[in-house]
């Protein structure tokens, strides 16, 4: 059983709130990665660290933003929400062995903006 | 960049076999994973092929191919629990990247 969290689990919000969606593991995991997915599709990079301090987008271009000051934690924040936020966002950390990158994620915040 | 190709939908009956195939296109390449993921819920780690060849984890196997850029993942003995989407991933390694790219998902539907 991985041990990554997110929280809200559901969230449905007004548009032009600002809202940040937590993400924690407890696996000492460098890496941590941000997804955006839509129902019955694909994964979406939107943001990802290497560590502490690290933050980088991803392949989706995307409205939010993220900090990395503790390991374990990796928020992602955005700043006036639209209805086009309306997804599912996954939160993943892996550990790179042996050149080996399995990538777990948490159960997902799903948000509705209206 | 990096591209993948799964079949979008794939049916079978309880009991029986399925294979999923996924090719990709990557600059370089450190791997192909297996993700499973169920309807409402989080991917879920099933396999990795670093080398050529069979990888099995009791029901499941996959395979990779690096000169077809190949690789495919084999269900046994099929489950209704089975349906979900399967992922398949690829890390190109580029500039010392950790980072996956994901195809698209396969829908896996079993019927009794």
């Amino acid at each position: 059983e991985a041990d990554i969290y997110q929280t809200p689990r559901y969230l449905v919000i007004g548009t032009g709130k600002k809202i940040t969606l937590e993400c924690s593991q407890t696996m000492g995991h460098d890496k941590m990665y941000w997804y955006q997915q839509d129902p019955g599709m694909e994964l979406h990079l939107i943001h990802y660290s290497y560590g502490v301090n690290s933050t980088e987008k991803g392949d989706l271009s995307s409205e939010s933003t993220v900090s990395r000051i503790r390991t374990e934690h990796f928020p992602l924040t955005l700043e006036s929400a639209r209805p086009s936020h309306t997804s599912q966002y996954l939160c993943a950390s892996s550990e790179l062995v042996n050149n080996y990158n399995e990538q777990f994620f948490g159960p997902g915040t799903r948000l509705t903006v209206l | 960049g990096q591209s993948l190709e799964q079949p979008s939908e794939v049916t079978a009956v309880e009991g029986a076999i399925v294979q999923i195939n996924c090719t990709y296109q990557t600059s370089g390449f450190y791997g192909l994973s297996w993700y499973q993921q169920h309807d409402g819920g989080a991917p879920t780690f099933l396999s990795y092929n670093g080398l050529d060849g069979l990888e099995e984890t009791g029901r499941f196997s996959s395979f990779l191919s690096r000169s077809d850029s190949y690789g495919y993942l084999l269900l046994q003995e099929l489950q209704m629990k089975d349906s979900a989407s399967y992922f398949c991933a690829v890390r190109d390694g580029a500039g010392g990247s950790y980072i996956p790219t994901f195809g698209r998902g396969t829908s896996l539907i079993v019927h009794p």
